[in-house]
This record gives C-alpha cells, sequence and structure tokens, in this order.
C-alpha cells in the first residue's frame, strides 16, 4: 500500500495567516492527490484534486501544488471557517489511502 | 446535486454483521463515469477506505485487503441506493462509516459523501 505522511501534525495560525500544510506519498502517485477539509462530527469536504485543481465551490484562498512526491496544500490568508483539519488522499493505486491529518487550530 | 443518505444500527454486538445503506439522490448507481464507495474513520486507523462497487456494463467490486474476507457492498437498482455489510465484528469495527462517490477519469476523488453512521461494536 502506498503510505501518506503529513507534516506538521498541527498547527496554531492566526486569522490572515498564510499556512502550508505538506503531504508526502512512498512512492510515485502521478498527480493524484486530493486534499479534503473535516470539521468536528462532519464527513470530510473536498477542496483540491488532482493535486492542483480546485474542486467547483472552494474559495480560492485554497491552493495546491506538487514536486514529485511531495504535494502542498496552501491557505493564503486563514479565515475563521478555516479552522479544520485537512487530509490527504492519494487515487493512484488500490487501496486509496489518506493522510493522518494535519490539525489547524487558533493560536 | 448529488446527495447521500445514509441509514442503519449504530449499535451492533461482537461476531454480528454491521450492515449500512447509502441512498443516492441526484446520481444512479448504475452511472458509468463513477463509483460508490464505503470508508470508515476511527481514532486508531484515521481514515481507512474499505471499497467499492462500480458498472461499466457489469457490476464491479474491490474490497480492502484488511477487511476482504468480511466485506459486501451491494448496489440496488430498483431503489438506487448500494449498502455495506461487514460480518464478524469485534470491537475494532468502531468507527464512523462514510458512503462517498468517486469521480474518476481527470478528477479522481472523493467529491460527495454520506453524513457518516459512528457504528459501536458492543455486547
Amino acid at each position: 500500500d502506498i503510505q501518506m505522511t503529513q507534516s506538521p501534525s498541527s498547527v496554531s495560525a492566526s486569522v490572515g495567516d498564510r499556512v502550508t500544510i505538506t503531504c508526502r506519498a512512498s512512492q510515485d502517485i502521478s498527480s493524484w492527490l486530493a486534499w479534503y477539509q473535516q470539521k468536528p462530527g462532519k464527513a470530510p469536504k473536498a477542496l483540491i484534486y488532482a493535486a492542483s485543481n480546485l474542486q467547483s465551490g472552494v474559495p480560492s484562498r485554497f491552493s495546491g501544488s506538487e514536486s514529485g512526491t511531495d504535494f502542498t496544500l496552501t491557505i493564503s490568508s486563514l479565515q475563521p471557517e478555516d479552522f479544520a483539519t485537512y487530509y490527504c488522499q492519494q487515487a493512484n493505486s488500490f487501496p486509496f489511502t489518506f493522510g493522518p491529518g494535519t490539525k489547524v487550530d487558533i493560536k | 446535486q448529488v446527495q447521500l443518505q445514509q441509514s442503519g444500527p449504530g449499535l451492533v454486538k461482537p461476531s454480528q454483521t454491521l450492515s449500512l445503506t447509502c441512498a443516492i439522490s441526484g446520481d444512479s448507481v448504475s452511472s458509468n463515469s463513477v463509483s460508490w464507495n464505503w470508508i470508515r474513520q476511527s481514532p486508531s486507523r484515521g481514515l481507512e477506505w474499505l471499497g467499492r462497487t462500480y458498472y461499466r456494463s457489469k457490476w464491479y467490486y474491490n474490497y480492502a485487503v484488511s477487511v476482504n474476507s468480511r466485506i459486501f457492498i451491494n448496489p440496488d437498482t430498483s431503489k438506487n441506493q448500494f449498502s455495506l455489510q461487514l460480518t464478524s465484528v469485534t470491537p475494532e469495527d468502531t468507527a464512523v462509516y462514510y458512503c462517498a462517490r468517486f469521480s474518476g477519469s481527470n478528477y479522481q476523488f472523493f467529491d460527495y459523501w454520506g453524513q457518516g453512521s459512528l457504528v459501536t461494536v458492543s455486547s
């Protein structure tokens, strides 16, 4: 199975901050990487697909990029509604696997 | 707008079968461009993909090795829904279970999710 790691595991930030989360795949996954946001008691919500494509309805302050097996989710200016846990997920091969998550909380 | 509505019991006894249903609106379980999946989430295992079904002239199924001998995913075209059955459950199967649609081709991500069902395995 492809292992997904994320760093940091948590980050404390303030409204307006730029936040960057990194996800690394244990092997090549091409660009088949998605990012999700999850709030307590809710299902994950897709933000980015195919590494850098913004899902419909997601604010443009969210962006994704890739460099080899490293992928980055950037929130350009953190808003109050962005405090949540973020997960990456590879869709290159079965079984689909998720990262352990990065919790973004209030500084 | 696609919506997935989950239903099923929240408490299952050890060694029994966990059963959940995911009713689809706004799409068809027989759609040719997507797959229908079950995913669970627990503090110990994180988000874990369990399996999927999809239709491409016939029905296909894929299951995670971790549950392969215990899992069944069944589409029901008459009710436009799909179900999960997980047999011989133990307390380690306690988790929040989600159904989700996976869009393939140039997308390759879970674009719609059910609301989640907390299933506790306990006597």
